[in-house]
Order: C-alpha cells, then sequence, then structure tokens
C-alpha cells in the first residue's frame, strides 16, 4: 500500500520567517508528487512534481523533488498570516485511475 | 469557469440515521472523486467515477455507503446508516480525465457531524 509521511505534524513561527515543510513516500509506480494548501475546507493545488532535482517556484512558495531519496520539500519564504493553512502532500499513482494518496499534512501557523 | 459545487455545507445527524451529499462538478469534467477526511487526517479516496462508471470503490465501506453519477455529471453519496466514527468532512473533486496529469480540482466539502 502507498504511504506519505509528512513531517512536521505542526508548526508555528512568526511573520517574515522562512519555513521548510517535508514529505516523503514509499509508494509503488511512482507518477508524480503533488501540494496542496487547505484553508478552511477545499484544498487547492499548489505544485505537481514529477522530474527529480527540478524546482518549481511560484511568488514565494517553492518545491523540490528528489526521487533517489524518495521525498520533497516545500519552502515558504517571507512567511505571511495569509500562509497559514494545512499543507498536504500527495502521491499519484501511475495506474490508469490516477488515485491520490494523501499524507497527514503539516498544520502551519503564522504568528503575526 | 464555476468551481466544484457541494450541498450541503454543514450536516448534524443521530447514528444509525441516513445522510445524501451532493456534488456538481467542473463543467467538462469527466473524472470525479469523493474523498473523506477525518480530523487530523489527510484526505482519504472513497470512490472515483469516469463519467458515470465507477473507476475505483476499494475503500468504500460498501455496508453503509453507496455513490451514484447515473448522467455522468452530478454525483450523490450516500450513507445508511451513519455511525459516530463518519463524522468528517467529505470533499469532492473533477478533474478533466483520468490521464490529465492529476490535477484534481476540490469543492468546500460537506462537514458531518454524527451524535
Amino acid at each position: 500500500e502507498d504511504k506519505v509521511v509528512q513531517s512536521p505534524l505542526s508548526l508555528v513561527v512568526h511573520e517574515g520567517d522562512t519555513v521548510t515543510l517535508n514529505c516523503s513516500y514509499e509508494v509503488t509506480n511512482f507518477r508524480s508528487l503533488l501540494w496542496y494548501k487547505q484553508e478552511k475546507k477545499a484544498p487547492t493545488f499548489l505544485f505537481m512534481l514529477t522530474s527529480s532535482g527540478i524546482e518549481k517556484k511560484s511568488g514565494r512558495l517553492s518545491s523540490i523533488l528528489d526521487k533517489k531519496e524518495l521525498f520533497s520539500i516545500l519552502n515558504i519564504t517571507a512567511t505571511q498570516t495569509g500562509d497559514s493553512a494545512i499543507y498536504l502532500c500527495a502521491h499519484i499513482s501511475n495506474f490508469g485511475n490516477e488515485k491520490l494518496t494523501f499524507g497527514t499534512g503539516t498544520r502551519l501557523t503564522i504568528i503575526p | 469557469e464555476a468551481g466544484v459545487a457541494q450541498s450541503p455545507r454543514y450536516k448534524i445527524i443521530e447514528k444509525r440515521q441516513s445522510v445524501a451529499f451532493w456534488c456538481n462538478p467542473i463543467s467538462g469534467h469527466a473524472t470525479l472523486y469523493w474523498y473523506q477526511q477525518i480530523l487530523g487526517q489527510g484526505p482519504k479516496l472513497l470512490i472515483q467515477f469516469q463519467n458515470n462508471g465507477v473507476v475505483d470503490d476499494s475503500q468504500l465501506p460498501k455496508d453503509r455507503f453507496s455513490a451514484e453519477r447515473l448522467k455522468g455529471v452530478d454525483s450523490t453519496l450516500k450513507i445508511q446508516p451513519a455511525k459516530l466514527e463518519d463524522s468528517a468532512v467529505y470533499l469532492c473533486a473533477s478533474s478533466v480525465t483520468s490521464g490529465s496529469g492529476g490535477t484534481q480540482y476540490f469543492g468546500p466539502g460537506t462537514r458531518l457531524l454524527v451524535l
């Protein structure tokens, strides 16, 4: 069974700090790793990572995948209170049904 | 472009009662997913439809949960009878199709509390 593990489970930092969220995975038939941000209820898509070593970037957020060591990190620089959310990492399998297997998430709280 | 719509947003029921959730995916999205997210956990896939056919329902507790997508658009998820452990957020998501690369768009979810 595919497994996705995120750490830390929760993180509290001050506004302006830089944070790194971790995601490790043990899966069969790897296709891609996805990051979502979940505020309130609906997860919103951030990044999809398929190739090792290629950084995806969007504003203050960036993410990279290491397929050899089976992990990904999500970096947020110059954090703002609006970054407070649960960040979910998910693996999508290479089978035809493209099932998403989620980690438990990291709850990030930014203190003003 | 309208997003994934779900209703109701909240539901409180007593155990052994039945409940139904509704989802309307993004227009043109052939694939529809129902997830269950228990507090403190990531979403878990319950069932996946491709048009009106079931692709994966391996994690759906079929003794009490059922889902349908009769015309390949809207979908309903039903729980009958509900148990305390069914308290969770039920998320609906859609994607263009399987093979679209995995970008699933989520609705706002329905928060269910079973007393």
